[in-house]
């Protein structure tokens, strides 16, 4: 597609469900990245994927938080057991930057988000 | 492991005045910054970047930010905002040491009025 896509993007769930987000990066982005987005906190990092591997996955605030990436194209995000502190706007970014050590210049293309609320 | 502060959660100017959003960053080698910025309802786009070379570096709208290695910092300007120009802004720091992910400061919410 002609940028990144995300859905949904808006979802209410309720306490304790689980939630699925999706992430379809631009066609041929070898790096595909998610953050969470609340007021007051910024861009907080959760996981990077390299192709279909994550090679850092650090900024996964628990267990319940988990991501995989198929066919090195969509990525989905995976929250169980939902809280309320889980509620914010969850963004993806794709890339084409090749991402070694210490070289790290590839911009990033963002999605819209798919805002989370938790009741 | 790199970090990115932003002073002032949120800067008002006035239309035709200068503006000027902060950022200063830690890193223990070298870092590569950004500046993006996030309009009402739409996704995060890059502004400007700070890889190698020139220090002042000049980006889209009229923005431009300077390196300033001794200052640790990378501050955002415009000569004359623009009402179109308010937005969220977001300096970034690549956090080298895992050479994977943008590390974001918390933002800075700018308002301009007529």
């Amino acid at each position: 597609g002609a940028g990144v896509s995300q859905s949904p993007s808006n979802k209410v769930t309720e306490k304790g469900k689980d939630v699925e987000l999706r992430c379809d990066p631009i066609s041929g982005h070898t790096a595909l990245y998610w953050y969470r987005q609340s007021l007051g906190q910024g861009l907080e990092f959760l996981i990077y994927f390299q192709g279909n591997s994550a090679p850092d996955k650090s900024g996964l605030p628990s267990d319940r938080f988990s991501a995989e990436r198929t066919g090195g194209s969509v990525s989905t995000l995976t929250i169980q057991r939902t809280q309320q502190e889980d509620s914010a706007v969850y963004l993806c970014a794709s890339s084409s930057s090749k991402l070694h050590r210490f070289l790290n210049t590839g911009e990033l293309f963002f999605g819209e988000g798919s805002r989370l609320t938790v009741l | 492991a790199q970090s990115v502060t932003q002073l002032g959660s949120h800067v008002s100017v006035s239309e035709g005045a200068l503006v000027l959003l902060r950022c200063n960053y830690s890193s223990s080698v070298p870092p590569y910054l950004f500046w993006y910025v996030q309009y009402p309802n739409q996704g995060l786009q890059l502004l400007l970047k700070y890889t190698t070379g020139a220090t002042l570096v000049k980006g889209i709208n009229g923005f431009e930010a300077e390196f300033k290695k001794s200052e640790t910092s990378f501050h955002l300007t415009k000569p004359s905002a623009h009402m179109s120009d308010a937005a969220e802004y977001f300096c970034a720091v690549t956090d080298n040491q895992a050479g994977t992910a943008l590390i974001f400061g918390k933002g800075t919410t700018l308002s301009v009025s007529s």
